[in-house]
């Protein structure tokens, strides 16, 4: 079965960067897309960028560029995404999220808890 | 970037209502439409995708419609574990975006 499995909850400084991990299982992990998406504290979600596993290839949401990096090891089916510069505003759950036909999000990691404090 | 409104932001019902909750773009998104339930404290669950394309294993009481820019997701009766909070999301463009929710309470 498709799992995606995330790496444990963060504390950082404002002006940090976090890095949290996604480890995907049960699928042939270049055919389809990871994404990430955040959900601060009683808010909704949204979308800050996916990469194509096969080719390495990212797109990001204009109000991350510059402050995200997602990356991937194939050798270890697992996804990277790195959170720059870090503001007391980006304290929230960090979801991966596996796509279908590039549209939609399947199937979804557990979630990542950072907290930027000071 | 297109953006979603839900309505109503929250709303309170009764086990075995009927509800409806609304998706707005704020532009014509050709049926590229998903929804999602979100259990306190989970990952988002995704319901239906174009419009009203059930996903397996979600129950039949689920269903969507609607085109254009307007769309909708309908609860037959309302059960227990259906209180939770819903997302709208449109994939016609990117970047992929989500409606702000409607947080679905027993009333």
């Amino acid at each position: 079965q498709v799992q995606l499995v995330q790496s444990g909850a963060e504390v950082k400084k404002p002006g940090a960067s976090v890095k949290v991990s996604c480890k995907a299982s049960g699928y042939t992990f270049s055919d389809f897309n990871i994404h990430w998406v955040r959900q601060a504290p009683g808010q909704g979600l949204e979308w800050m960028g996916r990469i194509n596993p096969k080719t390495g290839g990212t797109n990001y949401a204009q109000k991350f560029r510059g402050r995200v990096n997602v990356t991937r090891d194939t050798s270890i089916t697992t996804v990277f995404m790195e959170l720059s510069s870090l503001r007391f505003d980006d304290t929230a759950v960090y979801y991966c999220a596996r796509d279908r036909d590039a549209e939609f999000f399947v199937f979804w990691g557990q979630g990542t808890r950072v907290t930027v404090s000071s | 970037d297109i953006q979603m409104t839900q309505s109503p932001s929250s709303l309170s019902a009764s086990i075995g209502d009927r509800v409806t909750l609304t998706c707005r773009a704020s532009q014509a998104i050709s049926n590229s439409l998903a929804w999602y339930q979100q259990l306190p404290g989970k990952a988002p669950k995704l319901l239906l995708s174009a419009v009203s394309r059930l996903e397996s294993g979600v129950p039949s009481r689920f269903s969507g419609s609607g085109s254009g820019a307007d769309y909708t997701l309908t609860i037959s009766s309302l059960q227990p574990e259906d209180f939770a909070a819903y997302y709208c999301q449109q994939y016609f463009t990117s970047p992929r975006t989500f409606g702000q929710g409607t947080k679905l309470e027993i009333k």
